[in-house]
């Protein structure tokens, strides 16, 4: 799987949106781009998944750039409860296994 | 609500036991994983299975072993439980396909 990376961290103020982004460069064209979040003494938990086209669900939105060499996942309106650690994945699911990488903590701002 | 639930949220156990974790999935998912988080390292990825009785070693399986008797059951074994063991050990399952996994609570390890 293609490595990713991410900044170390990140603080966004309540209401405002959260935009995260990452590079991965190397991603080949069957993997797909995958977030997770983890609070604090919880598993992680799946936000959102795209291998070309923008996507979004009720949590966030997913940006892949034409290249598909950085992606952004935005929070539209950050609240405290998304002060969390956010994972991305590059992921070919032939492989069926993620490796997590150090992610970005996110902290939002009252 | 669909879930992953591990046996226990805190275990202490002295060094030298054998430590039983247990993982029940309800999604009727092929694919189940074990990982442990320490600070620092991230998550790591111990042992996995795609299906009942197959188990793969994952990057750090080196004193774990795992049990799938039954679908809905991965259970991750510390032989002789040591000191380095000691984190948070998290259990996930997926479905075959570009799916995501879902994550249990997690059980936080104490080896004295």
């Amino acid at each position: 799987d293609a490595k990713t990376t991410q900044p170390t961290s990140m603080d966004c103020a309540e209401g405002r949106a959260a935009n995260l982004p990452c590079n991965h460069s190397t991603i080949s064209g069957n993997e797909y781009v995958y977030w997770y979040r983890q609070i604090h003494s919880q598993g992680p938990q799946y936000i959102i998944h795209g291998l070309k086209n923008n996507e979004t669900n009720e949590m966030a939105s997913l940006i892949i750039t034409e290249d598909r060499k950085s992606s952004t996942l935005i929070l539209p309106h950050a609240t405290l409860r998304d002060t969390a650690v956010y994972y991305c994945i590059a992921f070919n699911f032939g492989n069926e296994k993620l490796t997590f990488g150090t992610g970005t903590r996110l902290t939002i701002i009252p | 609500d669909v879930k992953v639930t591990q046996s226990s949220r805190y275990l202490v156990k002295r060094t030298g036991e054998k430590v039983f974790l247990e993982c029940v999935q309800d999604m009727d998912h092929e694919n189940m994983f074990w990982y442990r988080q320490d600070p620092g390292l991230g998550l790591r990825l111990i042992y996995f299975s795609y299906d009942v009785k197959m188990k793969e070693k994952g990057d750090i399986p080196e004193g774990y072993s795992v049990s799938r008797e039954k679908k809905e059951r991965f259970s991750l074994i510390l032989e002789s439980a040591s000191t380095n063991q000691t984190s948070m050990y998290l259990c996930a399952s997926s479905s075959v396909g570009p799916y995501g996994y879902t994550f249990g609570s997690g059980t936080r390890l104490t080896v004295v």
